[in-house]
């Protein structure tokens, strides 16, 4: 069963940072593409970063880039998300995905707020 | 940027009758390698998405078979043969073909039973 777990959200001040990882199983990470979204209060869904299944290419949204870093660690079967320079509107819940969204985890709340 | 645009934003249906959701682009969804990159995903009330369809028309593994997706070029559709009471939620549609700047998504349907 594929599983995907994010942890690391929490509470902080604009201007802190936040480090997300989410841990994979079930699948055979290495070879896939892996993106964060996330969601919001009440909104829609937004992509936020991509990563390729080797870690060579990487995009990002223009509303994180320059603050955020994805990365990943195919022998430990993980995913990361640096969040610096948080701002409130970077409030949501976050969330990883396999490929274009054909798994998700349940998420994990980021807040910025002073 | 391709703008994705649903409609209805909100739809009431009654237990058993079909409901559809439209999705239209700003640009065309096929792909230079010939594939058209929208998926349909659905967010049940406290979930984290689902996909249910993936290059536009390809029902993803343990969906039921009453949900179907169709379309070309800049119009796609979401169908519910028959609505069930755990259809209950949020339905997008994303767009992955004009990448890099990123995956786009419509704003999301509303889906209530009357």
């Amino acid at each position: 069963e594929v599983q995907l777990v994010e942890f690391g959200g929490g509470l902080v001040q604009p201007g802190g940072s936040l480090r997300l990882s989410c841990a994979a199983s079930g699948f055979t990470f290495s070879s896939d593409s892996m993106n964060w979204f996330r969601q919001a209060p009440g909104k829609g869904l937004e992509w936020v970063s991509y990563i390729s299944s080797s870690g060579t290419t990487i995009y990002y949204a223009d509303s994180v880039k320059g603050r955020f870093t994805i990365s990943r660690d195919n022998a430990k079967n993980s995913l990361s998300l640096q969040m610096n320079s948080l701002r409130a509107d970077d409030t949501a819940v976050y969330y990883c995905a396999r490929e274009t969204g054909r798994s998700w985890g349940q998420g994990t709340l980021v807040t910025v707020s002073s | 940027d391709v703008v994705m645009t649903q409609s209805p934003l909100s739809l009431p249906v009654t237990l058993g009758q079909p409901a559809s959701i439209s999705c239209r682009s700003s640009q065309s969804l096929v792909h230079g390698d010939g594939n058209t990159y929208l998926n349909w995903f659905q967010q049940r009330p406290g979930q984290s998405p689902r996909r249910l369809i993936y290059k536009a028309s390809h029902r993803d593994s343990g969906v039921p078979d009453r949900f179907s997706g169709s379309g070309s070029g800049t119009d796609f559709t979401l169908n519910i043969s028959r609505v069930e009471a755990e259809d209950v939620g949020v339905y997008y549609c994303m767009q992955g073909t004009h990448w890099p700047p990123g995956y786009t998504f419509g704003q999301g349907t509303k889906l209530e039973i009357k």
